[in-house]
């Protein structure tokens, strides 16, 4: 069955940096993309990019470029996100998600990083 | 960007009895492919989005058929013909067609 597992909480202060990993496992990660989306605390849910890891092209979002580099080991099938020069406004639960087929949503999602920056 | 909107942004339903969800979207989500990128997702208490319903009315799989999605252009609404304890939440709707792939704000539903 697919899967997609996440690393576990950060806690880090403004303007350091984090690097989220996420395993897949259960399908041929070469064969689909990953995306990922953030949920700051009671909020919704907010994309953030996505790579392909096929080839590792990546497509961010625009509020986030410059900010966050998206990359993925292919040999352990594992996507990551990270993000630099953390604000208090990126503490939130990061989730990754396998980009289905159609390259147009997100069919299997990890269980979610809570990332929180606090000084 | 594409702005999705819901209503209502929550509900409290009887068990056994009918919800329904309606999205919005600013923009048409039919492409020239003939597909129409709408998507349902439900976001269970403290766990990660799932997905329900795809390109407005495919359910994914294990995705049981008391959930139905319906709507074309920009008007869209998720039914849940009788509702069970297990299907409280909040829902999101989100569109694909457009580049950044925006969601709706949630409806929560939860059991009277």
């Amino acid at each position: 069955q697919v899967q997609l597992v996440q690393s576990g909480a950060e806690v880090k202060k403004p303007g350091a940096s984090v690097k989220v990993s996420c395993k897949a496992s259960g399908y041929t990660f070469t064969s689909y993309g990953i995306s990922w989306v953030r949920q700051a605390p009671g909020q919704g849910l907010e994309w953030m990019g996505w790579i392909s890891a096929y080839n590792g092209n990546t497509n961010y979002a625009q509020k986030l470029q410059g900010r966050v580099t998206m990359t993925t080991d292919t040999s352990t099938s594992t996507a990551y996100m990270e993000l630099r020069s953390l604000r208090s406004d990126d503490t939130a639960v990061y989730y990754c998600a396998r980009v289905t087929w159609t390259g147009r949503s997100f069919d299997y999602w990890g269980q979610g990083t809570l990332v929180t920056v606090s000084s | 960007d594409i702005v999705m909107t819901q209503t209502p942004l929550s509900l409290s339903v009887t068990p056994g009895q009918p919800a329904s969800i309606s999205c919005k979207s600013s923009q048409s989500l039919l492409h020239s492919d003939g597909k129409t990128y709408l998507y349902w997702y439900l976001q269970k208490p403290g766990q990660s989005p799932q997905l329900l319903i795809y390109e407005v009315s495919s359910r994914f799989s294990g995705v049981p058929d008391r959930f139905s999605g319906s709507g074309s252009g920009t008007d869209f609404t998720l039914k849940i013909s009788r509702v069970e304890a297990e299907d409280v939440g909040v829902y999101y709707c989100m569109q694909g067609i457009h580049l950044p792939p925006t969601f709706g704000p949630g409806t929560k539903v939860d059991i009277k």
